[in-house]
């Protein structure tokens, strides 16, 4: 069973439109990493949440600790933002990270 | 460019086999984070270490080592390889240890096991 769950797993959208994505988890975590693969591979770490929200360009992130949830927000999407979008977390116990399935993003022009 | 270096960007090998695959961190990172991505079991962390001492644990087989060097690159090596292990392995490294560090991800070593 993942202890990180995604949704939704695919999404299409038209360039423009405003997207979420969502990761719940199910124990106490230390940290929560948004982390962004792009077709070739790669991976690039957008936004690491304790607690409360974060935004960078277009992209913003939440986490609400107490219902164990968070979304990374993507304002005014281009299709340069078509990647996997996937969500991590470290739990305090263990100290090991935990992957959601990712989230498959692609906008059409 | 992440400054996450790793290498071979690809290896095929075979059933059986031993492989090693070998991280640079960026320079100043003291922690090393190993990854292993496959098809239908996604991404997995395997294992932390920092300023040359194991950190944390993940899944890692029995059949997989890591260390991490006094220069602070890592190497991961990979044992009585199975079709399996096929898979795309990451390497990240961080400033410190903490769980609130960024990571920088490498570009990854692709590993196919025929």
């Amino acid at each position: 069973k993942n202890e990180v769950e995604q949704s939704p797993q695919n999404l299409t959208a038209q360039e423009g439109e405003f997207i979420t994505i969502n990761c719940s988890y199910s124990v106490g975590i230390s940290a929560l990493h948004w982390l962004q693969q792009h077709p070739g591979g790669g991976i690039v770490s957008l936004f690491m949440l304790s607690s409360g929200k974060k935004k960078h360009g277009r992209l913003i992130a939440t986490i609400n600790i107490q219902e164990k949830h968070s979304s990374l927000h993507i304002t005014a999407s281009h299709p340069r933002d078509s990647a996997v979008y996937i969500c991590a977390v470290r739990y305090i116990f263990g100290n090991q990270f935990y992957f959601g399935t990712g989230t498959s993003l692609t906008v059409i022009p | 460019d992440s400054g996450v270096t790793q290498t071979p960007k690809h290896l095929i090998t075979a059933t059986g086999q031993r492989v090693t695959l070998r991280c640079s961190p960026r320079s100043g990172d003291l922690s090393v984070y190993w990854y292993q991505q496959s098809l239908d079991q996604g991404l997995q962390f395997l294992i932390q270490y920092y300023n040359g001492e194991e950190r944390a644990k993940g899944n890692i087989l029995e059949r997989f080592s890591a260390q991490q060097f006094p220069d602070l690159h890592s190497e991961l090596n990979l044992s009585s390889l199975e079709l399996g292990d096929s898979a795309l392995y990451f390497c990240a490294s961080s400033g410190l240890a903490g769980p609130t560090d960024t990571q920088y991800f490498g570009p990854g070593t692709r590993l196919t096991v025929l």
